[in-house]
This record gives C-alpha cells, sequence and structure tokens, in this order.
C-alpha cells in the first residue's frame, strides 16, 4: 500500500539533545511538508521541499532543520536550539495532479525533559 | 490576506443529531478546498476535496460538503453523527502558492 510513514511513534529526549524524526513516501511525490501540532492548536509549518535537494522555510524554522536527499525522505532535525520542543509533528507529501491534496503520516509525539 | 476560517473552535452535537461544520476562505480566485478529520494522536485523513463542477461534494464516512462561491464557503455537513465522529476537523484550501489550513473545530457527541 501506498503511504507515509513516520517512526518512531513515541520520542523522547533530554533537553539540549538533538533528535531527527523519520519520514518516508512511497507515494513518488515530489512535495513533502513538516507541520507542527500543539494541544488545542492547528498546524503549523515548519519546512516544505518541492524537489529534491531543495526546501524552503515555513512559518516556524527557528530551531528545525530539514534535509532532502532523496525523493522518499524528508527527515526533520529537531535541534537544541527549539526552545519548546514538545509536541506532535506531522509529515505530509503532496500528489502531483489537480487538486494537489495533501497525504499525512501518523505522526510522531516528541517530549523532551 | 489569504486565509481559511473555522467559526466554531468546538461544537458538541447528540448522537443521530446532523452537522454542519463553517469553513469560511479568503482567496482572489476558486481555491482547491479540502476537508480533513484527525482523531486524538493521529494523522489527518482527507474526507472530500472540491475543485471544479457540482458544488457539492461527497466523502468518505457520509459526510458531504457544498460549495458556495457568493459567501467563499465550503461548510462539512452530516446528517446523522455517530459518536465515532468525535475529531477535529480541519478545512483547507490550496491558495496557489500555498497550502492553508484552517484552525480546527473539535467536535464531541454526546450519548
Amino acid at each position: 500500500d501506498g503511504g507515509i510513514t513516520q517512526s518512531p511513534k513515541y520520542l523522547f529526549r533530554k533537553e539540549g539533545q538533538n533528535v531527527t524524526l523519520s519520514c518516508e513516501q512511497n507515494l513518488n511525490h515530489d512535495a513533502m511538508y513538516w507541520y507542527r501540532q500543539d494541544p488545542g492548536q492547528g498546524l503549523r509549518l515548519i519546512y516544505y521541499s518541492q524537489i529534491v535537494n531543495d526546501f524552503q522555510k515555513g512559518d516556524i524554522a527557528e530551531g528545525y532543520s530539514v534535509s532532502r536527499e532523496k525523493k522518499e525522505s524528508f527527515p526533520l532535525t529537531v535541534t537544541s536550539a527549539q526552545k519548546n520542543p514538545t509536541a506532535f509533528y506531522l509529515c505530509a507529501s503532496r500528489g502531483d495532479r489537480s487538486p494537489y491534496e495533501q497525504y499525512f503520516g501518523p505522526g510522531t509525539r516528541l517530549t523532551v525533559t | 490576506a489569504q486565509s481559511v476560517t473555522q467559526p466554531d473552535i468546538h461544537i458538541t452535537v447528540s448522537e443521530g443529531a446532523s452537522l454542519e461544520l463553517r469553513c469560511n476562505y479568503s482567496y482572489g480566485a476558486t481555491p482547491y478546498l479540502f476537508w480533513y478529520v484527525q482523531s486524538p494522536g493521529q494523522g489527518l485523513q482527507l474526507l472530500l476535496k472540491y475543485f471544479s463542477g457540482d458544488t457539492l461534494v461527497q466523502g468518505i464516512k457520509g459526510f458531504e460538503a457544498e460549495f458556495k462561491r457568493s459567501q467563499s464557503s465550503f461548510n462539512l455537513r452530516k446528517p446523522s453523527v455517530h459518536w465515532s465522529d468525535a475529531a477535529e476537523y480541519f478545512c483547507a484550501a490550496d491558495l496557489g502558492q500555498n497550502f492553508v489550513f484552517g484552525p480546527g473545530t473539535r467536535l464531541s457527541v454526546l450519548p
């Protein structure tokens, strides 16, 4: 089945450590996205990538970094510079044909203590 | 400014009652429009989408939505709500350069 996988489902880290969240898709989509979701909040865009080896900052990129070396993979690193990293992180990819809906992974809940 | 708004933060309905969730957009043209549902701790699932043609679109789980150009709205409806419909609902729009989500409406269902 085609889809998006995110691993792990739950992630725990100590403050001051960098952590990388995985996102893989087998939908052959060019565009991929990372969102952050806090309790009772909507989705806020962290980074997006329209094509391999290219990515753009979203609305809340500070303290995060990404890479896009392969079409199917778009890992997100939460660095120690991110002041409030505890959140639910969602990865998405976007279809290449109209109407271009986004497809979401199951999410990773990151807890930093 | 380009935006998607959902005026209702939280709605509570009784099981079996009808449901309407509101969504409005601000854009110079007709965007592609979507409704997603999110259960707690899960990703978002696409319920339905509109991009042209018939302004009443049918989706999964018995949901439908109506696009009204004159009101810049894309409201989600269901004639009879089930307890399993309790979730967060997001309206979204492809506004050309940006894919924009509304803030979400949390739906609670009373037995």
